[in-house]
C-alpha cells in the first residue's frame, strides 16, 4: 500500500532551538518528495522538493534530507522562530502518474517563547 | 501577481443543500485539483483535471461534482449526497502534473454544515 507516515504527530519546542521531523514512505515508483508548511487555516506552501538523486536540500533555516534506499526523509529546522509554528506535511509523488500525490498526515509544530 | 484564488474563505451549508466552492488560477497551469483535509489526516484527492472539458475522479469523489469549462476555473460542488461535508477544502494547480515543481495550493475554503 502506498503510504506516507510522519512522526512525531506533534512537537513543542522553545524558540531558538532546533528540531527534526521525520517522514517514511512506501510509495513506488517514486518521483519526488516535498515538504510543505501549512499555517492554520491556510493552504500549504512548498519548502523543498527532492528527486531520488538528491539527498539534501536547504531553504533558509529549513534543511531536508532524503534516503531513497531506506525511503526516509527528514526536515531539520534550525534556530526556530515563533513563525515556524505550523503543520509540516511530507508529500510523495508517483513517477509517470500525473496528478497523484500521497500526503502524510503532518506534524504540528508549536514554538514557544 | 500570479496565483490561485479560492472563495469563499468560509462557507456554511444547511442539510440537503448543494454548495459550490470557487477556484480560479492565473498561472496558465493546465492541471487543477481539489483536495479535502480533515484533522489528523493527510489531504485526500477528490477530483482532478488535466485539460479543459476533462476531469477524473480521485480517491473520494462520491458526493462531489466538478466542471472545467475554462482553463482558469475549476469549481467544486458539494452535493446533498455528501453526508459528512464539514472539512477544509484545498484547490491546487500545476503545469502538467504531480511530478512538476510548479504545484501551487490555494488558501482554502472551510465548509461547515449547520
Amino acid at each position: 500500500k502506498n503510504q506516507v507516515e510522519q512522526s512525531p504527530q506533534s512537537l513543542i519546542i522553545l524558540e531558538g532551538k532546533n528540531c527534526t521531523l521525520q517522514c517514511n514512505y512506501t510509495v513506488s515508483p517514486f518521483s519526488n518528495l516535498r515538504w510543505y508548511k501549512q499555517d492554520t487555516g491556510r493552504g500549504p506552501v512548498s519548502l523543498t522538493i527532492m528527486t531520488f538523486s538528491e539527498n539534501t536540500k536547504s531553504n533558509g533555516r529549513y534543511t531536508a534530507t532524503l534516503d531513497a534506499d531506506t525511503k526516509q526523509s527528514s526536515l531539520h529546522i534550525t534556530a526556530s522562530q515563533l513563525s515556524d509554528s505550523a503543520s509540516y506535511i511530507c508529500v510523495v509523488s508517483f513517477s509517470g502518474n500525473t496528478g497523484k500525490l500521497i500526503f502524510g498526515q503532518g506534524t504540528t509544530l508549536q514554538v514557544k517563547p | 501577481d500570479g496565483g490561485i484564488t479560492q472563495s469563499p474563505k468560509y462557507l456554511f451549508r444547511k442539510e440537503g443543500q448543494n454548495v459550490t466552492l470557487s477556484c480560479e488560477q492565473n498561472l496558465n497551469h493546465d492541471a487543477m485539483y481539489w483536495y479535502r483535509q480533515d484533522p489528523g489526516q493527510g489531504l485526500r484527492l477528490i477530483y482532478y483535471s488535466q485539460i479543459v472539458n476533462d476531469f477524473q475522479k480521485g480517491d473520494i469523489a462520491e458526493g462531489y461534482s466538478v466542471s472545467r469549462e475554462k482553463k482558469e476555473s475549476f469549481p467544486l460542488t458539494v452535493t446533498s449526497a455528501q453526508k459528512n461535508p464539514t472539512a477544509f477544502y484545498l484547490c491546487a494547480s500545476s503545469i502538467e502534473g504531480a511530478t512538476d515543481y510548479g504545484y501551487t495550493f490555494g488558501s482554502g475554503t472551510r465548509l461547515t454544515v449547520v
